[in-house]
């Protein structure tokens, strides 16, 4: 199974800060990564797909970059909205497989 | 617009079966593959299973081989996950979802389904 493995586990961070989030694959998976967003009672969002192609209608504050075994996934500046808890996702081969989460708090 | 509506809540005795619904609409059917993931309370979210109904393959997280099942009903464009044996180490909230042409995996999710094994 391809492990990912995401950090932090949790931050906190002032509104208008940058939070950057990683993944790191125990192979690589070329470009096969999604990132979601999840909010408490709700199902994951996509919002980055193919490790950096913004889903459509999701702001542009938010980015995805990496490719191989190294993915970066990036808030340029951090509303309040944005709390929530965040996953990288790897598609290249079965098990599909998720990172442990990030969990964002305001600071 | 696609939906994936889910069944309501179960609640079941540990050793019990459960089987969840997810009824899809606003696409056809077969075109787009179903996956199954699920969450327990506070954690993160790990697959389960996945299904192809215009080909009929699936496969299944190693961890619960032989006692999951998926199926589907393409009359009613319904996918079902089946899991047998529970314990309390299954309850979780169940989620179906379905790519799309751009997006791999889950785009689209289900509201998700929580199930309670509990004595």
């Amino acid at each position: 199974d391809i492990q990912m493995t995401q950090s932090p586990s949790s931050l906190s961070a002032s509104v208008g800060d940058r939070v950057t989030i990683t993944c790191q694959a125990s192979q690589d998976i070329k470009n096969y990564v999604n990132w979601y967003q999840q909010k408490p009672g709700k199902a994951p969002n996509i919002l980055i797909y193919d490790a950096s192609n913004l889903e459509t209608g999701v702001p542009s504050r938010f980015s995805g970059s990496g490719s191989g075994t190294d993915f970066t996934f990036t808030i340029s500046s951090l509303q309040p909205e944005d709390i929530a808890t965040y996953y990288c996702q790897q598609y290249d081969d079965f098990p599909l497989t998720f990172g442990g989460g990030t969990k964002v708090e305001i600071k | 617009q696609v939906q994936l509506v889910q069944s309501g809540a179960e609640v079941r005795k540990p050793g019990a079966s459960v089987k969840v619904s997810c009824k899809a609409s606003g696409y056809t059917f077969i075109d787009y593959d179903i996956n199954w993931i699920r969450q327990a309370t506070g954690q993160g979210l790990e697959w389960v299973a996945w299904m192809n109904a215009d080909t009929g393959n699936t496969d299944y997280a190693q961890k619960f081989q032989g006692r999951v099942t998926v199926t589907w009903d393409i009359s009613i464009s319904t996918a079902f996950l089946e899991l047998r044996s529970l314990t309390s180490d299954d309850t979780a909230v169940y989620y179906c979802a379905r790519p799309d042409d751009q997006v791999d995996s889950a785009k689209y999710w289900g509201q998700g389904t929580l199930v309670t094994v509990s004595s």
